[in-house]
Parts: structure tokens; sequence; C-alpha cells
């Protein structure tokens, strides 16, 4: 089941930064946080993942706070094609390593 | 195109007839995964294979469904006697498996149970 609490829901201005938050609390030492995007009639999208440490790649940063309990997906250039479904996954041991999709957030990039 | 593929992308059938789906995953990975979506929700985690091992079964895939991995490449996800409830997306998943697992997902097959 999914461990993860995100808002329904987000809008940012084409342009700007997109920081999506994810609530976390119950997250064991072991479990990563993954994060996935589904843009409408397609598969979802692997992102990003983490441990611990702040990570980034071509596609995004990955901002975990020093308690793990919560942590920000954030697209540092929002493009009209980055609308999508955006997925943050908790998974280890304790999700017996499946990954568990919530509802996610849905963010509406406006031109 | 070296990714995941399923097929069909669009299947109707009558409440009560058998599908079947198919996936062909990434060649060199040895883990495959169906997954089911209705619509506004997340994807449901169905069931996984190790290789042509089926390892986990999901409580949500009741008798009607049969999944097969036969030589550890393509699988196959079956549904007997479809109700419409059935009606989702049907998505299946690739990877290396792994701490550091990544999840490919090809496009997914939609099935409508009238």
């Amino acid at each position: 089941d999914a461990k993860t609490t995100q808002p329904p829901s987000m809008d940012c201005a084409e342009g700007r930064a997109a920081n999506l938050p994810c609530n976390h609390s119950t997250i064991s030492g072991n479990e990563y946080v993954y994060w996935y995007r589904q843009i409408h009639s397609q598969g979802p999208q692997y992102i990003i993942h983490g441990l611990k440490n702040n990570e980034t790649n071509e596609m995004a940063s990955l901002i975990i706070t020093e308690d793990r309990k919560s942590s920000t997906l954030i697209l540092p250039h929002a493009t009209l094609r980055d609308t999508a479904v955006y997925y943050c996954i908790v998974r280890g041991l304790n999700t017996g390593n499946q990954f568990y999709f919530g509802t996610g957030t849905s963010l509406t990039v406006i031109p | 195109d070296t990714g995941v593929s399923q097929d069909p992308r669009h299947k109707i059938t009558k409440r009560g007839q058998n599908v079947t789906f198919r996936c062909d995953p990434i060649s060199e990975h040895n883990r495959l995964y169906w997954y089911r979506q209705t619509l506004g929700q997340g994807p449901e985690f169905l069931t996984y294979f190790q290789n042509e091992a089926q390892l986990e079964k999901s409580r949500l895939l009741s008798d009607r469904f049969s999944a097969e991995r036969p030589k550890g490449s393509f699988s196959t996800l079956e549904i007997q006697r479809t109700e419409q409830g059935d009606s989702a997306m049907y998505l299946c998943a690739s990877s290396f498996g792994g701490g550091n697992e990544k999840l490919f997902f090809g496009s997914g097959t939609q099935l409508s149970v009238l």
C-alpha cells in the first residue's frame, strides 16, 4: 500500500520551477524514495530516486529532508510537456520491495 | 525501439469472453511486472516474474487472472470470463531488479468490457 501523501493537483507557469512535495513520515531507514510521472495515455516514466542524499539528473532534482519524512521533486524549468501526474513512491523491505503507486499529483504547466 | 512493448493497445470484448495480452520486456531485463490502472487511480501491482518464475501475486489477482512467462522473455496475462469491473489499463514493466531497481513501463493495453 502507498505510504506517501501528495497534493492532488498543482499548477506551474511555463519556464518556472515546479516544486512537488511528498510526505512519507513512516519511511524506514532502508526505504528509497522514487518519483515517476505519467503523461496521459502512456505508461509511467521513471524520473529519479534517492535514499538519503539529494539527487540530480537531467530530468529533475530530488531533495530529501534530513529526517527523511518528506521530499520535494524539482523540475527546474517546467515546459508544457511536463504536464503529467507525478507519483512519489516509497520502496524497500517494508513494502516487499514493490512499487506501490498512490494517486499522485496532477501537475499542469500553464503557458 | 528497445523499450517495453505491449499488444494490443486496445481491446474491446463482451462480458464473459476470455482475453489475452502480451508484453515484450526490454531484452536484458530479468524481472517483469503487471499492473492494472483504473481512471483517476495510480497503477496497482498485480504480479511479477523473476525470469520465468512467478514470485508474487497480489490479492487483487482473482482466480480468473493468470500470467505466464514461459521462457523468461515475453509474458502473457489472460483474463477468463471477463467482467465489466475488469475494464482498465493493464500495464507491463520490466527491470534488472536489485536495490536500485528502476521499472520501465510499456504504454499499456486498454481493456473495455461491454
